[in-house]
């Protein structure tokens, strides 16, 4: 069964800095990834997946994540965070029969 | 173009009493979900629909949960009794179809007392 491991429970960063989350992933076969944010009191909405191909990969609000095989991660990045950015931040990965398995998620706190 | 419409967005009961969450999916998308968030966690899947059937409901702790999807659009997913460590946020998804991407409603808390 696929997993996957979040390392970082909480991160604070300044705004205008960068911000890189990890995530390591444990699938046998070619992995299917994603990252999901969520704000307080909302549903989870996609910023980036990965399927094949380039293996980095833009998404929505400025972020993009790089698949890296070899070291089983696919770690999200965005160079200049906005106060806006605050939020938990999921990182999935689903099977070949496309059923999603989430880490634990990462708090992400921009301090002015 | 709507959302994944869910409802109550709150929910408290006394344990022991039965509660039904509602959720409408996006329009034309034939893949359902409700998955269980417990706090500090990420979303569990507890059963996935394909129209009207229930593909995959291994997660489903079937001795007082439930839930239906008439007709292949809205769903219903109801717990019956009510325990405290029902407590959590349950998320409904939609796909077009089940290898496209997932888009989840607001969620309903539950709290139960």
């Amino acid at each position: 069964a696929q997993s996957v491991t979040q390392p970082d429970i909480h991160i604070t960063v300044s705004e205008g800095a960068s911000l890189e989350l990890r995530c390591n992933y444990s699938y046998g076969a070619t992995p299917y990834l994603f990252w999901y944010v969520q704000s307080p009191g909302q549903g989870l909405q996609l910023l980036l997946k990965y399927f094949s191909g380039d293996t980095l990969v833009q998404g929505i609000k400025g972020f993009e994540a790089e698949f890296k095989r070899s070291q089983s991660s696919f770690n999200l990045r965005k160079p200049s965070v906005h106060w806006s950015d605050a939020a938990e931040y999921f990182c999935a990965v689903a099977s070949n029969d496309y059923k999603l398995s989430f880490g634990a998620g990462t708090t992400v706190t921009v301090r002015a | 173009e709507a959302g994944v419409v869910q409802s109550p967005r709150y929910k408290i009961i006394e344990k022991k009493q039965p509660v039904a969450f509602w959720c409408n999916p996006i329009s034309g998308h034939n893949t359902l979900y409700w998955y269980l968030q417990n706090l500090g966690q990420g979303p569990e899947l507890l059963i996935r629909y394909e129209n009207e059937e229930a593909v995959d409901d291994s997660q489903l702790p079937k001795d007082r949960f439930s839930a239906e999807r008439l007709k292949g659009v809205d769903s219903t997913l109801k717990i019956q009794p009510a325990e405290l460590g029902d407590s959590a946020v349950y998320l409904c998804a939609s796909s077009l179809l089940a290898e496209e991407t997932q888009y989840f409603g607001p969620g309903t808390r539950l709290l139960v007392l």
